[in-house]
């Protein structure tokens, strides 16, 4: 499968726990991009890399989230004691260029 | 906030007709997409037109952009029940040569048997 990947797919986690999400890109893109969706709600932009510098925070992204991308290639979105407001769809893209986002399936999370 | 606004929010039609959507937009924008997305999965991109083409087609999909009027209409012909899903489009800021995209709170198609 040559698609964007995310791991893992679905998460559950208590209140105030860390939770790490991975992505990993179609290969040669050079640029991924974090988006959270909830219910009922288009995609909202978080935060995008440009090879492994991150070049923009939506102000969405508060302090307990953080994102990296080590060498240009996966990358990963953590959040620090999660929020019952943190429950949602994380869905990550990347693209070559100013070309066509590919999404990958997206980590739902529940905070319960 | 969220750029573009899609009409109607929810679209129920038979199979075999057609299924008509637009979606609105505030600022300039260097292209618009349209994305399909099933029920609790990720985003299946449609097709892209950029904001110095009107019209674009694949298979099934129409899609036409006028900048004049900062909107643009996805057309399915011929709609099956496969067709059932969430429609959102998707715009590109000029001004961000990075090309994050702004969503719409998209419309929800279903298409019975």
């Amino acid at each position: 499968d040559t698609g964007v990947s995310q791991n893992p797919r679905h998460k559950i986690t208590k209140r105030g726990q860390n939770v790490t999400f991975r992505c990993d890109p179609i290969s040669e893109h050079n640029r991924l991009y974090w988006y959270r969706q909830t219910l009922g709600q288009g995609p909202e932009f978080l935060t995008y890399f440009q090879n492994e510098a991150q070049l923009e925070k939506s102000r969405l992204l508060s302090d307990r989230f953080s994102a990296e991308r080590p060498k240009g290639s996966f990358s990963t979105l953590e959040i620090q004691r999660t929020e019952q407001g943190d429950s949602a769809m994380y869905l990550c893209a990347s693209s070559f260029r100013v070309s066509e986002a590919f999404f990958g399936q997206g980590t739902r999370l529940t905070v319960v | 906030s969220q750029q573009g606004e899609e009409d109607p929010q929810a679209l129920s039609i038979q199979e075999g007709e057609n299924a008509t959507m637009n979606c609105s937009y505030k600022t300039s924008i260097n292209n618009l997409q349209w994305y399909r997305q099933n029920s609790g999965r990720g985003l299946v991109h449609l097709i892209l037109i950029r904001s110095n083409e009107r019209e674009k087609h694949s298979g099934r999909l129409r899609v036409t952009l006028d900048t004049s009027k900062k909107s643009s209409s996805l057309l399915i012909t011929a709609s099956r029940a496969a067709d059932t899903a969430s429609y959102f489009c998707a715009t590109g800021d000029p001004t961000d040569s990075w090309g994050k995209l702004q969503f719409g709170a998209g419309t929800q198609v279903v298409v019975t048997p």
